[in-house]
């Protein structure tokens, strides 16, 4: 069966910080990867997304993910976090169905 | 851009009332979802549709069911509503399966069982 595991749970950090949420995933076949954020009391919204290709997806709001087959990983980074990046971060996968499967999220806090 | 409305922002019901909660889209998606959001659970599904009339149980189907008469709304019920589903439900859309087909999530409905 597809997991995703996100590692970190809660993540604080001061404003210019460098950011890395891991995600890893459990899946045989060719796999879509997604990194969505759901902003306080707002949508949830897809800040990028790896289907084929280049394995490093440049995403929205300066984001940017590497997908590391060998690895099952698909991290996300940003080199310097702003306040406005306080939100939480979900990564999913999706295989040969048209399911996503989510992990359980990570709360990432930023200080001025 | 794609538009995923739901019916309510918040909702409050006693144990044991049927809840309805109503999704619609506006871009022609065969595929909608519904996902219930618990802190520390991530997103889990609870009913997919792939087509008008037609739906798949997701991991959590348990005190739910599902209706879609028209191919831009999907309903969620709660036929006999516990404690135990409070909880903010999310709706969302995509195409049907294809390498893009990422999904599109409505705002919302926080819903309250006491």
């Amino acid at each position: 069966a597809q997991s995703v595991s996100q590692h970190n749970h809660h993540v604080i950090l001061s404003e210019a910080a460098s950011l890395e949420l891991g995600c890893n995933y459990s899946y045989g076949g060719t796999v879509n990867l997604f990194w969505y954020v759901q902003y306080p009391g707002q949508h949830l919204q897809l800040l990028l997304k790896y289907f084929s290709g280049d394995p490093l997806v440049k995403g929205i709001k300066g984001f940017e993910a590497e997908f590391i087959k060998s690895k099952f990983s698909f991290n996300l980074r940003k080199p310097s976090v702003q306040w406005s990046d306080t939100a939480e971060y979900f990564c999913a996968v999706k295989g040969n169905t048209d399911k996503l499967i989510f992990g359980t999220g990570t709360r990432l806090q930023v200080f001025p | 851009d794609v538009k995923v409305t739901q019916s309510s922002r918040y909702l409050v019901k006693r144990t044991g009332e049927k809840v309805f909660l109503e999704c619609v889209q506006d871009m022609d998606h065969e595929n909608m979802f519904w996902y219930r959001q618990d802190p520390g659970l991530g997103l889990r599904l609870i009913y997919f549709s792939y087509d008008v009339k037609m739906k798949e149980k997701g991991d959590i189907p348990e005190g739910y069911s599902v209706s879609r008469e028209k191919k831009e709304r999907f309903s969620l019920i709660l036929e006999s509503a516990s404690t135990n589903q409070t909880s903010m439900y999310l709706c969302a859309s995509s195409i049907r399966t294809g390498a893009y087909n990422e999904q599109f999530f409505g705002p919302g409905t926080r819903l309250t069982v006491l």
